[in-house]
């Protein structure tokens, strides 16, 4: 069975610095990957997807995410935060049996 | 925003009795799924559903039941209320299941006392 691993359960940067948040997989065959994001009381929105082709994924609101297939991870990154970033963030895992796995996500706190 | 209604939004109920928590989507999309979210665990898979009476179990199904007699339907009962389920609910629909994107209804909050 699939399972989503991200270590960090709370992450703090200060505004303007970059941000990286990790993923790592565990799945048999190529995944379907995506990154959500959820602000306190809401529900939870797609941040961007990984299918197949280039590894590089670009979003919304700025960030972009990297597959790599011999780390197992999938990687959340953005080069400058804004105070309008602080939410918590979930990898989630798809496998051909259309479950949809998450992680136990990583909540993010600016620093003005 | 994906034509997701949860209702209720918001309930509280006593231990023992019985509650349904139901989805309403207007998207005609074909996969529905029912996710809990507590604290230190994230999202966890209840139920889910890839068509009209296919069902079947996620991580954490044990107390919790579904229905789905109708495409835009989908319902999520417990039995029995008990305490360890309080939580918040979301209802979840894709179209074509793993490989698209899931949209999310706004949760619906639930008190077991």
């Amino acid at each position: 069975a699939q399972s989503v691993t991200q270590p960090d359960i709370h992450i703090t940067v200060s505004e303007g610095a970059s941000l990286e948040l990790r993923c790592n997989y565990s799945y048999g065959a190529t995944p379907y990957l995506f990154w959500y994001v959820q602000s306190p009381g809401q529900g939870l929105q797609l941040l961007l997807k990984y299918f197949s082709g280039d590894t590089l994924v670009q979003g919304i609101k700025g960030f972009e995410a990297e597959f790599k297939r011999s780390q197992s991870s999938f990687n959340l990154r953005k080069p400058s935060v804004h105070w309008s970033d602080a939410a918590e963030y979930f990898c989630a895992v798809a496998d051909r049996d259309d479950k949809i796995i998450f992680g136990k996500g990583t909540r993010l706190h600016i620093l003005p | 925003d994906a034509g997701i209604t949860q209702s209720p939004r918001h309930k509280v109920t006593e231990t023992g009795t019985p509650v349904t928590l139901r989805c309403h989507q207007t998207e005609n999309h074909r996969y529905m799924y029912w996710y809990r979210q507590d604290p230190g665990h994230g999202l966890r898979l209840i139920h889910y559903s890839y068509g009209v009476k296919d069902t079947d179990k996620g991580e954490v199904s044990d107390g919790y039941s579904v229905s789905r007699s109708k495409t835009e339907d989908f319902l999520l009962t417990l039995e029995s209320a008990t305490s360890s389920q309080t939580s918040v609910y979301f209802c979840a629909i894709s179209g074509t299941g793993s490989g698209n994107t899931i949209y999310f209804g706004e949760g619906s909050w639930l008190t077991v006392v």
